[in-house]
């Protein structure tokens, strides 16, 4: 069975400081990841996804994540958040056919 | 970019009645799902569908949830006499024909039982 455990639960970062968000998984074969972002009161979105290639992956809003193998993670960063990336970040797995899961979620509160 | 539509937004409902919460899935997409958010925990898996029938469901989904593609657009999620803690944000997502390109979810239905 596939999991995803995100340890860090709650994270708060100044304006302009760099951001890495940290997911691991576990499943016995092909992987694919996903990040999703929920802004308060708001739906998930999509903000990146890795299947196959290039292990860094580029999202929108300037966010990138690393897939890296031998560690089975696929952190989340930003080089310098601003405000409006308050949100709760959720690291998803799905290998092959099977339902995407998700993590338990990171709140990230970002101050002025 | 194309969108996984939900209604309503927010249903109110008394405890022992029925919903049926409506999803428009995107109109390429052949793998359908409900998930639940309730308040302050996890988003949770509760079943997904493809070519007409249930492919998996959790231990959430019992007998009183139930899915149905009535038509060629719409999806359905109906639960028979709600209780307090079915009370959540159900959301809805599609994916494309692969199934593995990530999914699109819908907007959310925000379901309140009192």
């Amino acid at each position: 069975a596939q999991s995803v455990s995100q340890h860090n639960h709650h994270v708060i970062l100044s304006e302009a400081a760099s951001l890495e968000l940290g997911c691991n998984y576990s499943y016995g074969g092909t992987v694919n990841l996903f990040w999703y972002v929920q802004y308060p009161g708001q739906h998930l979105q999509l903000l990146l996804k890795y299947f196959s290639g290039d292990p860094l992956v580029k999202g929108i809003k300037g966010f990138e994540a690393e897939f890296i193998k031998s560690k089975f993670s696929f952190n989340l960063r930003k080089p310098s958040v601003q405000w409006s990336d308050t949100a709760e970040y959720f690291c998803a797995v799905n290998g092959g056919y099977q339902k995407v899961t998700f993590g338990t979620g990171t709140k990230l509160q970002v101050i002025p | 970019e194309p969108e996984v539509t939900q209604t309503p937004s927010h249903q109110v409902t008394q405890m022992g009645q029925e919903v049926i919460l409506r999803c428009v899935p995107i109109s390429n997409h052949l793998y359908f799902y409900w998930y639940r958010q309730i308040l302050g925990q996890k988003v949770e898996f509760l079943v997904s569908f493809y070519n007409n029938e249930i492919s998996e469901k959790s231990e959430i989904f019992d007998d009183q949830f139930s899915v149905e593609r009535p038509d060629g657009s719409n999806f359905t999620l109906k639960i028979r006499s709600t209780k307090l803690e079915d009370s959540a944000m159900y959301f809805c997502a599609s994916s494309d024909p692969g199934g593995t390109y990530g999914y699109t979810f819908g907007s959310g239905t925000r379901l309140t039982v009192v």
